[in-house]
């Protein structure tokens, strides 16, 4: 059983340009959550995907933006990079095959953006 | 909204047990979290509660939970300076979103 993989791992872009993050779920896991963790804080949610669906989403703007792909992988796209994206990017996989049992999400190492 | 704090900073020695506390606001949460990040990592899962459980015990942790208060503390045993890291509380609804604190830096003495 593989774990949550991310790519790449580090990434400098500059202020405007646009960058895209890519998530592989763990083996056996249809849904993919994206988070974003400043410096020091704790992660934020940002959306989450289920069977390559947008299945919720929090206080990020629209130029943040997703995909899930039939293999359950995702991606996370965001256009107009401002200072304030740089953060470690974190995707989490989870399988919630009953909604009444526990969802435990697991996390991948994180894409660290460096935004200048 | 709903916000879930911890306490920044907690220091031990190494052999003696570490309580990291958190308090959250959202009545409806259904399950609590705690992770570990060590540095440059990702967030490893601790242990997890669900909210109709008071305690529960898993080798050298134990997560206690007052629903009453929302307070959540998680104490590890015979710390250890493995365990030096950043632990942070969650909690989350049925679904969807979880809501994570700011973290707590466990350092460990020898």
């Amino acid at each position: 059983e593989t774990g949550v993989t991310q790519s790449p791992t580090h990434l400098i872009k500059t202020r405007g340009q646009q960058v895209t993050l890519r998530c592989s779920s763990q083996s056996g896991h249809n849904t993919v959550s994206w988070y974003q963790q400043a410096l020091g804080q704790g992660p934020q949610f940002i959306f989450q995907y289920y069977r390559e669906e947008e299945n919720g989403r929090g206080n990020f703007p629209p130029r943040f933006s997703g995909l899930q792909f039939p293999n359950y992988s995702s991606e996370l796209n965001v256009n107009a990079l401002e200072l304030d994206d740089s953060a470690l990017y974190l995707c989490a996989s989870s399988s919630p095959i009953d909604r009444a049992v526990e969802e435990t999400q697991y996390f991948g190492p994180g894409t660290r953006l460096l935004v200048l | 909204g709903e916000d879930v704090e911890q306490s920044l900073f907690l220091s031990v020695r190494e052999g003696d047990s570490s309580v990291i506390n958190c308090t959250y606001t959202d009545s409806s949460s259904t399950y609590l979290y705690w992770y570990k990040q060590e540095p440059g990592a990702g967030l490893q899962l601790l242990t997890y509660i669900f909210s109709n459980m008071d305690m529960k015990q898993d080798q050298r942790l134990t997560v206690l939970l007052n629903k009453k208060d929302k307070h959540l503390s998680l104490r590890i045993a015979d710390t250890q300076t493995g365990d030096s890291a950043i632990y942070f509380c969650a909690e989350s609804r049925a679904k969807d979103d979880m809501r994570f604190g700011a973290g707590t830096r466990l350092t460990v003495k020898p």
